[in-house]
């Protein structure tokens, strides 16, 4: 079965500076990977996906992520961060084996921009 | 651009009592799902839905819930009889043929009381 981690539970960066926000999957297959945001008392928007092709995925609002599979890992990126990025942030994986499957989410990681 | 809606946002209800929470998908998708995530909390995944019947579902997932397409447009989740450990906020998701990601709804806050 797929699974996802996100093994810091908040990130401070200040405004200005790059930000990462860490993922690591396991899948037995090939695996499909997004990033959700998640704004304060609001739904699930997403962020970017990657599927197949060029490893580095560019998204919504100036965010990028790497897929790495030999680290397993889908780390997510902005050079440049805003304080308007402090938000709830969700990595999740998918790996298609039936006619259906599911998206498996991490817990989570919340991210402070620092004024 | 195509939205999945759900009503009510924001729903109260008493222990015991039964919920319907309502979602209507992007109408060429086929595959329907229900998430659930308690306060700030991980989203955690209860049921898929494809083809007029259920999919897969979680151990969350037990037999006080059930979920339905009525009318071919609309997909709900129904809570029979609510806990207060059932308060979360419900996220429906919709997918098409193809289409590698979910599109979520804004969701409905569920407290009970």
């Amino acid at each position: 079965a797929q699974s996802v981690a996100q093994p810091e539970d908040q990130v401070n960066v200040a405004e200005g500076n790059p930000l990462t926000v860490k993922c690591t999957y396991s899948v037995s297959g090939n695996p499909y990977l997004f990033w959700y945001v998640q704004y304060p008392n609001r739904g699930l928007q997403f962020l970017l996906k990657y599927i197949t092709g060029d490893n580095l995925v560019k998204g919504s609002y100036g965010f990028e992520a790497e897929f790495n599979k030999s680290q397993t890992s889908f780390h997510l990126k902005k050079p440049s961060a805003l304080v308007s990025d402090s938000a709830l942030y969700f990595c999740a994986v998918r790996e298609l084996m039936n006619r259906d499957d599911k998206i498996i989410f991490g817990k989570g990681t919340r991210l402070h921009i620092l004024p | 651009e195509p939205e999945v809606t759900q009503t009510p946002s924001h729903q109260v209800t008493q222990m015991g009592q039964e919920v319907i929470l309502r979602c209507v998908p992007i109408s060429n998708h086929l595959y329907f799902y229900w998430y659930r995530q308690i306060l700030g909390q991980k989203v955690e995944f209860l049921v898929s839905f494809y083809n007029n019947e259920i999919s897969e579902k979680s151990e969350i997932f037990d037999d006080q819930f059930s979920v339905e397409r009525p009318d071919g447009s609309n997909f709900t989740l129904k809570i029979r009889s609510t806990k207060l450990e059932d308060s979360a906020m419900y996220f429906c998701a919709s997918s098409g043929t193809g289409n590698y990601g979910y599109t979520f709804g804004s969701g409905t806050r569920l407290t009970v009381v």
